[in-house]
């Protein structure tokens, strides 16, 4: 069966370190990739998202990047973080169209 | 993209109480998942149901998708499904995972 692993489980991090957050999926191949966050009391807002091994899309502008470089690994990155980085990350995998998407476990980031 | 209305924003159940949450999108879909997160974080999947009806116990989930809505029924509530319910619909021919999430119900039971 597919299982998705996401480290570490919670991160508090200073303002202006750099980030990194990975993801793995295992038992399946080619599948779809995604990273999204979720603010306090909110739903999820997809960041990235990965359709193979360097395809990496944005749904929206910020100071976060992805990579995928294996394909079935994906990663959550920044440079340098922003008090307004914090929040909950959690990675997700799906197949192909029109299948589930089913998510890992998250990860708890606080900026200070 | 489309926009997800979910309601109520809070519910207080007694347990064995049974209710009624629902979710209403306002485009035409090709796809829905119901989630459960628990108090954890972790979002456990309920069901995928881009249309009819489906039973998983004590759940049940209806998508009407001519009329843009989905309900998801929890009979004889226990404290375990106190959390956070998001439904997540997508449009187009993409995978799950590209959905939208609505804001979500959340749900206590009290003992």
């Amino acid at each position: 069966s597919q299982t998705i692993h996401q480290w570490p489980a919670t991160l508090v991090q200073p303002v202006g370190s750099p980030l990194s957050l990975e993801c793995t999926v295992e038992g399946t191949s080619n599948p779809n990739l995604y990273w999204y966050r979720q603010a306090a009391g909110r739903g999820l807002q997809l960041l990235f998202y990965s359709v193979g091994i360097g395809q990496i899309s944005s749904e929206v502008p910020q100071n976060l990047s992805a990579s995928r470089p294996q394909d079935r690994q994906f990663i959550l990155s920044s440079k340098k973080l922003l008090l307004s980085d914090s929040g909950f990350y959690l990675c997700a995998w799906g197949g192909q169209a029109n299948t589930e998407a089913f998510f890992g476990q998250g990860t708890r980031l606080t900026v200070v | 993209g489309i926009q997800v209305e979910q309601s109520p924003p809070d519910l207080i159940l007694q347990e064995g109480a049974n209710s009624t949450l629902r979710c209403n999108f306002s485009d035409s879909v090709n796809n829905l998942q119901w989630f459960h997160q628990n108090p954890w974080g972790q979002l456990i999947n309920l069901f995928y149901i881009p249309s009819g009806t489906k039973q998983n116990g004590r759940l049940s989930a209806t998508t009407v998708a001519t009329e843009r809505y989905s309900l998801l029924y929890i009979s004889s509530s226990q404290t375990t499904d106190s959390g956070v319910y998001f439904c997540a619909p997508l449009k187009g021919n993409t995978n799950a995972g590209k959905s939208t999430f609505g804001d979500g119900t959340t749900l206590t039971v009290k003992p």
